[in-house]
């Protein structure tokens, strides 16, 4: 079945470090793929997503993009900062007779520090 | 405008009681989901709603799971008999429709159960 893992958590950086998550897949067919992000107290919110291969995500200075080729989405950002503190939660949605439902990987804790 | 509500924000029950939770989505949502989130874990997949119909109940993990949509719109999980392992935060998702798996689906804020 269809299956995301995510790197071992937590992380932790300084401010203004280079960030990566690493997020591997396993689907049939084509799948779209997405990052969520959790901040302390919140629910789940988009952070970007690409639909097909070849694809960059992006959104508040967070990158991603869709390789088909080694079946990754790993996530980027140049200079974290402390309001960056959070769970990020890689997913995808199969689409077709999934119906657009999320497999979601385990979660990774980032704590940023100043 | 309101985002996807759900309610309550917290639940204590106690083992063997039964309980409902409650989901409000966004408006002109047609696309419904629940998801179960464990602690340190991702949220997993129970029940896909389009319009009033379970088009997708895969991922309830027994018969004591129901959910309903009867117009279309708030969406109520019914557990019953609740036993401690169903402890964990439920979240609901809305999106516009399930368009291929690209649309974006929005959470509510969640229901932490906890069955003691």
């Amino acid at each position: 079945g269809d299956s995301v893992t995510q790197m071992e958590g937590p992380v932790t950086l300084s401010e203004e470090a280079f960030l990566t998550i690493n997020c591997t897949y396993t689907a049939t067919g084509y799948p779209s793929l997405f990052w969520y992000v959790q901040y302390p107290g919140e629910g789940l919110q988009l952070l970007l997503k690409a639909t097909k291969a070849d694809d960059k995500g992006s959104n508040k200075g967070f990158e991603a993009t869709y390789r088909k080729e080694t079946t990754s989405f790993h996530l980027e950002k140049g200079s974290v900062q402390v309001s960056d503190s959070a769970v990020y939660f890689c997913a995808l949605s199969a689409g077709g007779t999934s119906y657009g439902k999320l497999t979601f990987g385990q979660g990774t804790i980032l704590t940023v520090h100043p | 405008g309101a985002g996807v509500s759900q309610t309550p924000s917290n639940k204590v029950t106690e083992k063997g009681k039964y309980v409902e939770l409650r989901c409000d989505p966004i408006s002109g949502h047609t696309a419904l989901y629940w998801y179960r989130q464990s602690l340190g874990q991702g949220p997993e997949f129970l029940i896909y709603f389009q319009g009033t119909g379970a088009a997708d109940d895969s991922g309830l993990p027994n018969d004591r799971f129901f959910a309903v949509r009867p117009e279309g719109s708030v969406s109520t999980l019914k557990i019953q008999r609740t036993e401690r392992g169903d402890s964990a935060v439920y979240l609901c998702a809305s999106s516009l429709s399930p368009g291929g798996g690209q649309e974006t689906q929005y959470f509510g804020p969640g229901t932490r159960l906890l069955v003691l």
